[in-house]
């Protein structure tokens, strides 16, 4: 089964900084994709990145970008230029490709990482 | 485009109640699935539907149940309610690349 592993429960980062999230999977497969979603206090998820495996450049969103290591199963969130409205709890996610017309729609969620941004 | 809508939002049962969670997914979208959200077990897949059935379940009791319409809209039931069962519910839609899933605003469920 695969697994999504976050290492840090909480994290800060004053407001125009940078952080990095950390965020670790374990699979058996190879081709698969993967998330940051940002839940706000609203509880409402919201999608920051997404990175499709067989894809060897990281994927960037305007201050959002990611470091995707295949090989390590690693794959962290960068913020630049840090905002308040950046403060939420964020997940890492895994999902299976599809294959045969077979959707495999289940999203395995890390336990999440408290960002705290601090003016 | 609206996004994906969920009714109602919050909500309060007593133990033993049975309780219908509605879920109506993007314009366009087929794929909904289903998540339930608690501080302990964190987020957990309960199933997924396409085209009306269900084409992958969670790890949850036959107590959680679902089904979609011909509209794509869906519905999750869960019968005999338990303390356990307070959680935010999150539905989730996908195109038909299934590729990205968009999720509503949840469904807060207290069990008393």
């Amino acid at each position: 089964a695969q697994t999504v592993t976050q290492s840090q429960p909480e994290m800060s980062v004053q407001e125009a900084e940078t952080v990095t999230l950390s965020c670790t999977y374990d699979t058996s497969e190879s081709d698969y994709y993967l998330f940051w979603y940002k839940q706000p206090p609203s509880r409402q998820m919201i999608l920051v990145i997404r990175q499709e495996a067989y894809k060897q450049q990281n994927a960037t969103e305007n201050r959002f970008s990611v470091n995707f290591q295949k090989a390590a199963k690693s794959f962290s969130l960068k913020i630049s230029d840090s905002q308040l409205g950046d403060a939420a709890m964020y997940f890492c996610a895994y999902r299976r490709s599809n294959a045969g017309g077979t959707s495999y729609g289940k999203l395995t969620f890390g336990q999440g990482t408290i960002l705290t941004v601090h003016p | 485009k609206a996004g994906v809508t969920q009714t109602p939002r919050y909500l309060i049962k007593t133990r033993g109640q049975q309780v219908t969670l509605s879920c109506s997914p993007i314009s366009g979208h087929r794929s909904v699935s289903w998540y339930q959200q608690t501080p302990g077990q964190g987020l957990q897949f309960l199933f997924e539907y396409f085209s009306e059935t269900q084409r992958n379940k969670g790890n949850f009791p036959g107590r959680f149940s679902g089904r979609q319409f011909s509209n794509s809209r869906s519905e999750m039931n869960v019968s005999t309610l338990e303390l356990g069962d307070s959680a935010l519910y999150l539905c989730a839609s996908s195109g038909t690349s299934f590729e990205t899933q968009y999720f509503g605003p949840g469904t807060r469920l207290l069990v008393l």
